[in-house]
């Protein structure tokens, strides 16, 4: 099994449409868990990080259920500009509460926003 | 954008050559990190380092090593380059290891 896994995709989904993108991680430790876009041929690009009160960003939505180890992302209102790919990624951890960054990525979901 | 540059930006070179990629921030950001990107892998972690000369692998760090002499440059080297290095790879920076990373543009290098 995958430590992170996400919704295959592709999502194609037309303007102003809401969709809804799902992960879930393997490792109950895991402390820290973001959403970053990545953009044909760019490098990843922070969207939001995901914090278990949930938490907002425009027409953006995080959530985080840490008892099912499942984080979610919804996009309201899609615009042309969010074609993207979506990367769920969390940051594992380490023996003794010390984190050193180490993120695992998943592989991401495919986004196309059209006319 | 953070102040992060990596360099080269595209190489091309043959196998058994020693390549080195220079990733240099400006941020003075105490930990720093190497990944490549692969189709249908995703990134993985290569490298990583949380201060000068403090470095630990990651999950794909075989044949790659790395060094970090002073805050700013975190360099990563392949001995002996070989084809299945041929990637993306990318310099990320953060200042608490809980926080986001921030990337870099990318190196794209090609083996052949």
């Amino acid at each position: 099994r995958k430590e992170v896994e996400q919704d295959p995709g592709p999502f194609n989904v037309p303007e102003g449409a809401t969709v809804a993108f799902n992960c879930t991680y393997s490792n109950s430790a895991s402390q820290s868990f973001f959403w970053y876009r990545q953009d044909c041929r760019k490098e990843p690009k922070l969207l939001m990080s995901v914090y278990s009160s949930g938490n907002e960003d425009g027409r953006f939505t995080a959530q985080l259920n840490r008892a099912s180890q499942y984080i979610s992302l919804l996009i309201r209102d899609s615009k042309l500009s969010d074609s993207a790919t979506y990367l769920c990624v969390v940051n594992k951890g380490s023996a003794g509460g010390t984190s050193y960054g180490k993120l695992t990525f998943g592989q991401g979901t495919i986004l196309t926003v059209h006319p | 954008d953070a102040g992060i540059t990596q360099s080269p930006r595209h190489k091309v070179t043959e196998t058994g050559t020693p390549v080195t990629l220079r990733c240099h921030q400006t941020e003075n950001h105490r930990y720093m990190y190497w990944y490549r990107q692969d189709p249908g892998h995703g990134l993985r972690l290569i490298h990583y380092s949380y201060g000068v000369k403090d470095t630990d692998k990651g999950e794909v760090s075989d044949g790659y090593s790395v060094s970090r002499s002073k805050t700013e440059d975190f360099l990563l080297t392949l001995e002996s380059a070989t084809s299945s290095q041929t990637s993306v790879y990318f310099c990320a920076i953060t200042s608490e290891g809980n926080q986001p990373q921030h990337f870099g543009d990318g190196t794209r290098l090609s083996i052949l």
